[in-house]
């Protein structure tokens, strides 16, 4: 499963735009690139979920280059209530959900 | 909604006590998870369950077991619960659809303390 590569942390303050990369050198080509996000004492929540180009839903973007080795997670204005881990994991198609995750990257929002 | 419950918030058990972590789906998945969350080592995957009665070793296996009589259950076992087991527990589950989403939808989870 390929390994993925992202800060540890990250801050910011509300209204900006986040952008937070993942980098994810060997994937292989029925992997998909899937977020999640965790607040404290929660089970992590499914975000968004990619396989190249750019997909977009009410929450947020994912950007995926052509070559695939890296994504970009991004959260238009945000807000004190985005404060969470954020998981980027490469999924490997049909393969029964199983997933591998990393550290994380922790966002702070402050006022 | 999916909804996946946990049987406890909050467990606090003695060492060398059997220990067992309820997880229940109501959405009919296929798959079923367990996994402990430990800072500094993210989310680390126990066991995994693809089927009624089938079950597969995750990363760490060691010291624990499961069961998967019914289709909605799956339950975490600590045949002889030890310190170094005190953890946040994250159940989770997925459908087997075979498409491109295969979204897991997670418990709240267990903090069990073994004192």
């Amino acid at each position: 499963l390929a390994k993925t590569t992202q800060p540890i942390s990250m801050d910011s303050y509300e209204g900006q735009e986040v952008n937070i990369t993942c980098s994810h050198n060997n994937i292989a080509t029925n992997d998909y690139i899937t977020w999640y996000q965790q607040f404290p004492s929660q089970g992590p929540r499914f975000i968004i979920q990619g396989y190249k180009t750019k997909v977009t839903n009410e929450v947020a973007s994912l950007f995926i280059p052509a070559d695939r080795k890296s994504s970009t997670l991004s959260l238009p204005r945000v807000s004190l209530s985005d404060t969470a881990v954020y998981y980027c994991l490469v999924v490997i198609y049909n393969q029964g959900g199983k997933l591998i995750f990393g550290q994380g990257t922790e966002l702070s929002v402050k006022p | 909604d999916v909804k996946v419950t946990q049987s406890s918030r909050y467990l606090v058990k003695r060492t060398g006590e059997k220990v067992f972590l309820e997880c229940v789906q109501d959405m009919d998945h296929e798959n079923m998870f367990w996994y402990r969350q430990d800072p500094g080592l993210g989310l680390r995957l126990i066991y995994f369950s693809y089927d009624v009665k089938m079950k597969e070793k995750g990363d760490i296996p060691e010291g624990y077991s499961v069961s998967r009589e019914k289709k909605e259950r799956f339950s975490l076992i600590l045949e002889s619960a030890s310190t170094n087991q005190t953890s946040m527990y994250l159940c989770a589950s997925t459908t087997l659809t075979g498409g491109a989403s295969e979204e897991q939808y997670f418990g709240p989870g267990t903090r069990l303390t073994v004192t």
